[in-house]
């Protein structure tokens, strides 16, 4: 079966530490990864997209890493701010019609 | 990037009611849109798949004649929730992608529905 597992389920931090989210997939024949965020009561915005045959992607203060082989991914954070508290989700696509799968979400507290 | 409409943003029904979701991609056409529910502090969890002109796909545990899918062309496809129930409060969002097939073809999402049903 295949599963997206993300560690920790929450997290709080003080502003401007950097700090790492992690992802995990059973099945490493995957399409894509990309990384969501979400504010409460709000749709996704995606943050990054990496494709199976690159191993990062980097976007201003965020960088995404994928590992393939041993199924993981994770998303870098520098320098974080209040405005980066949110929940952030993993989600995989395989080719199986083209659906995401989704991780349950690390929710980010960034206090000032 | 592209953009998808999900309208209504919030919906208040009584228990028994029908209430109908739209899902639009307003700058390409959608061959491929996904509906989701999420709960709160949970993820989103995959409903049913829908391609233009053809009947949706369904997950296994979710009830086909309950959560109605139409995908009748390639910018809108509607979900209706028939016979609401209070258990089916919840959040639920669309996606939309387009023809081409590949990595690079990505899902783009809807700001997400509220439904609340008394």
């Amino acid at each position: 079966k295949q599963e997206v597992t993300q560690i920790p389920a929450a997290l709080s931090v003080p502003e401007g530490e950097n700090l790492v989210l992690n992802c995990s997939f059973t099945d490493s024949a995957i399409y894509n990864l990309q990384w969501f965020r979400q504010d409460p009561g709000k749709g996704l915005t995606s943050l990054l997209l990496i494709q199976s045959s690159q191993r990062e992607q980097t976007s201003g203060r965020l960088n995404a890493s994928l590992d393939k082989s041993s199924g993981r991914s994770t998303l870098y954070i520098a320098a974080s701010q209040p405005g980066d508290s949110a929940t952030y989700l993993c989600a995989v696509h395989y080719n199986q019609g083209g659906k995401l799968i989704f991780g349950q979400g690390t929710e980010l507290s960034v206090k000032p | 990037g592209a953009v998808v409409s999900q309208h209504p943003s919030w919906v208040i029904c009584k228990s028994g009611t029908s209430v109908k979701i739209e899902c639009r991609s307003l700058d390409f056409q959608a061959t491929t849109m996904f509906w989701y529910r999420q709960f709160p502090k949970q993820s989103l969890m995959l409903m049913a798949t829908s391609n233009e002109g053809s009947k949706a796909t369904y997950e296994q545990g979710v009830e086909k004649d309950k959560f109605l899918i139409n995908h009748a062309s390639l910018t809108l496809s509607t979900l209706t929730v028939t016979s609401a129930h209070p258990e089916d409060s919840s959040f639920y969002i669309c996606s939309a992608r387009g023809a081409s097939w590949g990595p690079k073809n990505i899902q783009y999402f809807g700001a997400g529905t509220r439904l609340s049903v008394l």
